[in-house]
């Protein structure tokens, strides 16, 4: 079965641009979460969504949003980029939460995001 | 913010040798997960361990969890050169969302053929 994917695997872009990163969740899976990885440090919690609408945001500012589709992909797109935006974008999946289910979340290879 | 820290941030060892990642945290929590990444890809899932949990092994992997103390260890027995890579220890909250993991800094792991 195929994991988690996420697209474009890097991404160059200058301050001030708009970014689009996707991701795919595991076939059976409702729940996407996304995570920004800055060098050095562990992934930072930015959003999850189940049945395309968002449960949780972390301490990011507006300039980041996501939406969740009808099959349960995802985009998170940033707005406004800044140098500090630089980092390695995770995307994870899980299944909904029910009585007995383990709360596995699923990464994939991540979107590195450089911006000059 | 980070949950907590994970101890050492750096090991080095010899193959063959045991190693001993440490996790501390913060907050009452649901569940530990522990995850390995290999030169900043994705994170692989090795391990969880529920709050009502005090040990759990997989394969060469054994994990503890002491909610008194909010740390948790993970030891990876007879360790190979595959298994360097960082290892990061990620806690889901009581109160948060199940999709919402806080991680730690994570503990970079070396081991030497």
């Amino acid at each position: 079965d195929a994991g988690v994917t996420q697209s474009p695997t890097h991404l160059i872009k200058t301050r001030g641009q708009q970014v689009t990163l996707r991701c795919s969740p595991i076939s059976g899976h409702k729940s996407v979460s996304w995570y920004q990885q800055v060098l050095g440090q562990g992934p930072q919690f930015i959003f999850q969504y189940y049945e395309k609408e968002e449960r949780g945001r972390g301490n990011f500012p507006d300039r980041f949003s996501a939406r969740q589709f009808p099959n349960y992909s995802s985009e998170l797109n940033v707005n406004a980029l800044l140098l500090g935006d630089s980092a390695l974008y995770l995307c994870a999946s899980s299944l909904p939460r029910l009585a007995g289910a383990e709360d596995t979340q699923y990464f994939g290879p991540g979107t590195r995001l450089t911006v000059l | 913010s980070q949950q907590g820290e994970e101890d050492p941030q750096a090991l080095s060892i010899q193959e063959g040798e045991n190693a001993t990642m440490n996790c501390s945290y913060k907050t009452s929590i649901n569940n530990l997960q522990w995850y390995r990444q290999n030169s900043g890809r994705g994170l692989v899932h090795l391990i969880l361990i529920r709050s009502n949990e005090r040990e759990k092994h997989s394969g060469r992997l054994r994990v503890t969890l002491d909610t008194s103390k909010k740390s948790s260890s993970l030891l990876i027995t007879a360790s190979r050169a595959a298994d360097t890579a960082s290892y990061f220890c990620a806690t889901g909250s009581s109160g948060g969302s199940q999709g919402n993991l806080i991680f730690g800094k994570g503990t970079k792991l070396s081991v030497k053929p």
